[in-house]
Formats: structure tokens, C-alpha cells, sequence
């Protein structure tokens, strides 16, 4: 199977400022990363994705890159703004022929004026 | 709006009634999930169909929980003699078989409150 960690907050950040949320995976080969982003009230929105290792997903100023040496997707965006305040989600496939995906815990941010 | 929906977008209930929620998927998907998120957590995986066939349903929480798809369209999740610990959102999602990306579409969820 495949579990998936990241880093659990809150995290509280001035506008501006850079963000990183780090994710690590478990699963050997080579699975697909996401990181989900969920505002208050709604359900989960795909922000961005990568399919194999060196693969960089990018959306909206946020980028990861699949690292296989490290087995990590960690989240980075240069300058947060107050709209970006919700919980992300780093998320990968697992079972048996991949099609449920495993959840990380979620991340709140919260970004203040 | 072609997204996944989802009806109704909240339900409250007492102990031991049942419940029923629906989605409908991406027109195109033929894969339809369902996902429990409660407080704090990630979403947890419950049962998946491919087209109208249920292909994987031993994650789902006890025997009162079940879920169908009867012509590969919309699904239903039913959870019968609710209990308070049944309390938490419902996600569905869609995708389309092919690819490999295993990409899933999420609708804006049922939160369920049980009284």
C-alpha cells in the first residue's frame, strides 16, 4: 500500500510571506502526488498534480516536485495572499490497482493582512 | 456547471433513522468514489464503482453503509439506524478510466449530523 504524511499545522503566515507544507509517501515505484486544496464550506479542489519523479506541478504560484530520492511532494508557494487561507491536502493512490486515494491529515493555513 | 454534485449538501438527523445521499459525476467519468472525511482528518476511502459495478466495498464502515450505481450514472450511499459516530462529510468524486494519473474530481460533499 501507500500512506501519506504531511506536515500538520495550523500555520498561521503574514501576507507575503513563502510557504512550504511538506508531504513524504511510502509506496515503492513511481505513483501519482497531488496536493488538494479545501476552502471553508466546500469540497476538495485538485490544485496541482505530478505523474512521475522530477515532474514539477504548478497552479495559482503554488509548485511541488516529485522527489523519488526523498519520497517527498512537499508544497511551495513564494508569496501567500489572504485569499490562499484554507486546509491543503497532499494526497497519492493506494490499493490494489490504485484507485482509491490516501489522504495526508490536511494542513490549515491561515494567511493574516 | 458540469462538476460532481452532490444532494443534499446537508442533512440532520436522530439516532437510528436512515439516510440517503446522492451524486452525480462528471458526465463522461465511469469511475465514482466515496469518501467519509471527518473533523481535522483526510478524506477516507469507502467504496468505488467502475460503470454500474461496485468493485471494491470492503472499506465501508460497517454493514449499515451501503452504496449503489445502478445504471453507471448517479450513485446513492445509504447508511441505515444512524448512529452519532456517523456524524461527518460524505465527498464523492468521478474519473475517467484512462490515463495514468488516477486524477479524481471531487463534488462540494453531504455533511451528515447526527442528533
Amino acid at each position: 500500500g501507500n500512506s501519506v504524511t504531511q506536515m500538520e499545522g495550523p500555520v498561521t503566515l503574514s501576507e507575503e510571506a513563502f510557504l512550504t507544507i511538506n508531504c513524504t509517501y511510502t509506496a515503492t515505484g513511481y505513483p501519482s502526488l497531488f496536493w488538494y486544496v479545501q476552502y471553508p464550506g466546500e469540497g476538495l479542489q485538485l490544485l496541482l498534480k505530478a505523474t512521475k519523479a522530477d515532474d514539477k506541478g504548478s497552479n495559482k504560484g503554488f509548485e511541488a516536485t516529485y522527489r523519488k530520492e526523498t519520497t517527498s511532494f512537499h508544497l511551495e508557494k513564494g508569496s501567500v495572499q489572504v485569499s490562499d487561507s484554507a486546509v491543503y491536502f497532499c494526497a497519492s493512490p493506494s490499493g490494489a490497482g490504485s484507485y482509491q486515494l490516501t489522504f495526508g491529515k490536511g494542513t490549515k493555513l491561515s494567511v493574516i493582512p | 456547471d458540469t462538476g460532481v454534485s452532490q444532494d443534499p449538501r446537508h442533512k440532520i438527523t436522530k439516532r437510528g433513522q436512515n439516510v440517503t445521499f446522492r451524486c452525480d459525476p462528471i458526465s463522461e467519468h465511469n469511475r465514482l468514489y466515496w469518501y467519509r472525511q471527518t473533523l481535522g482528518q483526510g478524506p477516507e476511502f469507502l467504496t468505488y464503482f467502475q460503470n454500474e459495478a461496485q468493485l471494491e466495498k470492503s472499506r465501508l464502515l460497517s454493514d449499515r453503509f451501503s452504496a449503489e450505481r445502478p445504471k453507471g450514472s448517479f450513485s446513492t450511499l445509504e447508511i441505515q439506524r444512524t448512529e452519532q459516530g456517523d456524524s461527518a462529510m460524505y465527498l464523492c468524486a468521478s474519473s475517467f478510466q484512462s490515463g495514468s494519473s488516477h486524477e479524481q474530481f471531487f463534488g462540494p460533499g453531504t455533511r451528515l449530523t447526527v442528533l
